[in-house]
């Protein structure tokens, strides 16, 4: 069964604007991570931002912040300001009590001049 | 810092051929993984390690093999290469191997592009 799911294959956002990537996520663990990563052109990945389900705050990283809503299962990551560079896969990922982490199918965000 | 390094880059196989692809980090850390990236699927699991002598299956693991005789390196075979093996290849590794590891985020490998023909 899938546990990360990502529902945007591609998103478009206008340069400067903020933009919301979904994420839903399936356990049954009561504690779990939830992870941020972008994948450039360049292909490789980096690490953006990290929800613990036991955290009362949303997590925020700079211009990124985690939207987490535990009892609705979802982890949305915002963007703020959004940059050119910031054109990117992304992917949200779960790792749970017995180390795997799993990855969603990624979305492809594409900023706008 | 070096960090996770995956040799090589680029490779092209024929089908059946074998190989091995090489991932060695630096940063003593107990987990490591192999992962396969296609489009549409995000990353894959295919074997993982929470230790020197200790590997498991993930959830795509036919047609590999993985072995951890040291806590550096973390190699993946592919035993006879079939082109359902083309993929980008990433290993990774963290920190922890705990049952508790839930926070440890992921360092990744540059990755490899296989191509079977």
């Amino acid at each position: 069964a899938q546990k990360i799911t990502q529902t945007q294959p591609g998103m478009f956002v206008q340069e400067k604007e903020a933009v919301t990537l979904d994420c839903t996520y399936d356990t049954s663990d009561p504690s779990y991570g939830l992870f941020w990563y972008k994948q450039p052109s360049s292909g490789e990945m980096i690490f953006l931002i990290y929800q613990g389900s036991y955290d009362q705050q949303n997590a925020t990283e700079g211009r990124y912040s985690l939207n987490f809503q535990k009892a609705r299962k979802s982890a949305n990551l915002v963007i703020s300001a959004s940059q050119l560079g910031d054109s990117a896969m992304y992917f949200c990922a779960m790792r749970e009590a017995l180390n795997d982490m799993r990855f969603g199918a990624g979305t492809r965000l594409t900023v706008k001049p | 810092n070096a960090g996770v390094t995956q040799t090589p880059k680029f490779q092209v196989l024929k089908t059946g051929q074998s190989m091995t692809l090489q991932c060695a980090q630096d940063m003593n850390h107990e987990y490591m993984s192999w992962y396969r990236q296609d489009p549409g699927m995000g990353l894959r699991l295919i074997h993982y390690s929470v230790g020197a002598g200790i590997t498991d299956q993930g959830e795509v693991p036919n047609g590999y093999n993985v072995s951890r005789s040291t806590t550096e390196d973390f190699p993946l075979r592919l035993l006879s290469a079939a082109p359902s093996q083309t993929s980008v290849y990433f290993c990774a590794s963290s920190q922890g191997a705990d049952y508790g590891a839930t926070n440890e985020k992921l360092f990744f490998g540059s990755g490899t592009q296989l191509s079977v023909l």
